[in-house]
């Protein structure tokens, strides 16, 4: 089943605490991001990256961290996390890189609270 | 910047009402438009998107937008709504000339019998 994975499905963390997010698609896709959905604010893009090692800043990338070393595997990092990176998390692969060509999919969210 | 406004927070319809949901964006070409939809503790799944040609598309689950030149606007619809309609719709742009997506606030839809 073509899929994007991620985990875990829910974090409860203290600030401070180094943390690993991640996310892994079966699509044999380019594109990857990551988002973070807060009450009010919608889907935030935090990082993208059209293929293998080849990353780039969204909209809100300060206090995360990801890599590409592999096509399928896309893990976001928050090295320092801190209350206000509380939110739900969301993983998305498309086919292709490109101006959003391509239909994005999603993960099934993570949800982080960072105490 | 690019900008995407769903102006309504949160809708409520009876069953077997139309149902119009409004989107609005800011850019200065011709975006790549989508409309997703997410129900309550799922992912995000897309009902429909607008690339170029016909200004009216059709979706799944029988949802349909219409591409607004002149208005800026990208508009979903659906004539019939259904109890399983509840959910949260977003929205999107994506940027032709680069690689990032932009999500509107969401407009959370409540259906009642």
């Amino acid at each position: 089943e073509a899929q994007v994975t991620q985990n875990p499905r829910y974090l409860i963390t203290v600030t401070g605490k180094k943390l690993t997010v991640t996310c892994s698609q079966n699509m044999n896709h380019e594109y990857m991001s990551w988002y973070r959905q807060d009450p009010g604010l919608g889907l935030r893009q935090i990082y993208y990256s059209m293929n293998v090692e080849v990353t780039d800043k969204g909209d809100v990338p300060e206090g995360y961290k990801v890599s590409r070393k592999e096509k399928r595997n896309f893990p976001l990092i928050l090295e320092s996390p801190s209350p206000n990176q509380t939110s739900l998390y969301f993983c998305a692969s498309s086919r292709t890189s490109g101006g959003g060509t391509d239909t994005q999919y999603f993960g099934p969210g993570t949800r982080l609270t960072v105490l | 910047a690019q900008s995407v406004t769903q102006p309504d927070i949160h809708i409520t319809v009876s069953e077997g009402a139309s149902l119009e949901l409004r989107c609005n964006y800011s850019y200065g070409a011709t975006p790549y438009l989508f409309w997703y939809v997410q129900s309550p503790g799922q992912g995000l799944q897309l009902l429909l998107k607008y690339f170029s040609g016909d200004t009216l598309v059709q979706g799944i689950k029988g949802f349909e937008a219409e591409f607004k030149r002149s208005q800026s606007s990208f508009n979903l619809r659906k004539p019939s709504v259904h109890w399983s309609d509840a959910a949260e719709y977003f929205c999107a742009v994506g940027v032709r000339s680069g690689n990032q997506f932009y999500f509107g606030t969401g407009t959370s839809l409540t259906v009642i019998p």
